[in-house]
């Protein structure tokens, strides 16, 4: 069965800084989804990045970008430039397809809650 | 945003008694999933449908039901609550292997 670890319950960070909040995962497949979601304080899930395990490149968005490394089966999240609306925790999630079913079931870590200080 | 609502938003019940949560979706998405969070345990899948009347179980499925009559309702019922079904229950869509969209979530007490 797959799992996914998020080994720092909890950080912090100075705004303007950047953070790196860590995720391992582990599974057989070769075929797989990774994600970032971000919930603030209003536990809205907000999707932060995705990353396809085919895809060499690591997916970058804005001031979010993610060290994906197969082999060791890990998928880091770095926010650069940290801001104060980046406080919220953070959870990395696997989802592997299901050709039979037709369905995406996700798998979650436990999550890191990060602080952004002022 | 995707087009996502839950009601209740909140609620409280008392043990033994039944609980309907309602998702509602505008996006026409095939999928459809009900989850719950703890804290220490992340979210856990409570069940899934990939379309009208198609549904399965998640991993901590026991002591709920689901129903999904049109594309746009997925229905989560506690049969008979209990106070460890206590929680925040998220409802999530996704087209095919597209994202997962979350709703704005339910709280829920059981006393």
């Amino acid at each position: 069965a797959q799992t996914v670890t998020q080994s720092q319950p909890e950080m912090s960070v100075q705004e303007a800084e950047t953070v790196t909040l860590s995720c391992t995962y582990d599974t057989s497949e070769n075929n797989y989804y990774l994600f970032w979601y971000k919930q603030p304080p209003s536990r809205q899930m907000i999707l932060v990045i995705r990353q396809e395990a085919y895809k060499q490149q690591n997916a970058t968005e804005n001031r979010f970008s993610v060290n994906f490394q197969k082999a060791a089966k890990s998928f880091s999240l770095k926010i650069s430039d940290s801001q104060l609306g980046d406080t919220a925790m953070y959870f990395c999630a696997f989802m592997k397809p299901s050709f039979t079913s037709g369905t995406y079931k996700y798998i979650f870590g436990t999550g890191t809650r990060l602080k952004v200080l002022a | 945003d995707a087009g996502i609502t839950q009601s209740p938003r909140h609620k409280v019940t008392e043990t033994g008694t039944p609980v309907t949560l309602r998702c509602h979706q505008t996006e026409n998405h095939r999928y459809m999933y009900w989850y719950r969070q703890d804290p220490g345990h992340g979210l856990r899948l409570i069940h899934y449908s990939y379309g009208v009347k198609d549904t399965d179980k998640g991993e901590v499925s026991d002591g709920y039901s689901v129903s999904r009559s049109k594309t746009e309702d997925f229905l989560l019922t506690l049969e008979s609550a209990t106070s460890s079904q206590t929680s925040v229950y998220f409802c999530a869509i996704s087209r095919t292997q597209e994202t997962q969209y979350f709703g704005p979530g339910t709280r829920l007490l059981v006393l």
